[in-house]
């Protein structure tokens, strides 16, 4: 079945440093990619998503780019800041019938100042 | 305002009781899930409508039931509550294959 692996954490950065959180992927077909991010207390909220091989999607920064030759789906992004502390949730829709998403098993992300 | 709001937040309760919480979506979409996650923060998909139509069931126990009276309601109903039980709930919404919009949780604990 589907499956999404992602580095165990917890991650701690310090304020505008480079974060990479790696993420790979078993699947049949084509699946969709997405990156979700819980803050504290509250429900997950989607950060960025790709459709199909080399797409790159970006939001607030944020990056990752669909390799469909290593299966893979890195979140990175340039600078991180305090408000970035979060957990972070790689999650793939497979082609099956159901077309459910399935989620990594999360990574804790602290920033400090 | 809120796009997917679940009632209540919070539910403290003894083994043994039947609890249930509520799911209500404005977005006009048409699938609805039901996600557990546990205390190391893994999310599980309990169940899946569309369309008030159950498509996804996973390996849950029987004492667990969702309802789903109209498309912008996925209720679910816990009978005789278990320690194990004790987690956060998560409410969510989709179109068939969008990315889905979460509540913002009922975390339950079991006395």
């Amino acid at each position: 079945g589907d499956s999404v692996t992602q580095m165990e954490g917890p991650v701690t950065l310090s304020e505008e440093a480079f974060l990479t959180i790696n993420c790979t992927y078993t699947a049949t077909g084509y699946p969709s990619l997405f990156w979700y991010v819980q803050y504290p207390g509250e429900g997950l909220q989607l950060l960025l998503k790709a459709t199909k091989a080399d797409d790159k999607g970006s939001n607030k920064g944020f990056e990752a780019t669909y390799r469909k030759e290593t299966t893979s789906f890195h979140l990175e992004k340039g600078s991180v800041q305090v408000s970035d502390s979060a957990v972070y949730f790689c999650a793939l829709r497979g082609a099956g019938s159901a077309r459910q998403l399935t989620f990594g098993s999360g990574t804790q992300l602290t920033v400090l100042p | 305002d809120t796009a997917v709001s679940q009632t209540p937040k919070y539910l403290v309760t003894q083994m043994g009781n039947d609890k249930s919480i509520k799911c209500e979506q404005n977005l006009g979409h048409d699938t609805m899930y039901w996600y557990k996650q546990d205390s190391k923060k893994f999310l599980k998909i309990m169940f899946s409508y569309n369309n008030k139509e159950l498509i996804i069931n996973e390996t849950v126990p029987n004492r667990f039931s969702p309802k789903s009276p109209d498309k912008a309601h996925l209720n679910l109903h816990i009978n005789s509550l278990e320690l194990g039980d004790s987690a956060v709930y998560f409410c969510a919404s989709s179109h068939r294959t969008g990315s889905l919009f979460f509540g913002s949780g009922t975390q339950l604990s079991v006395l």
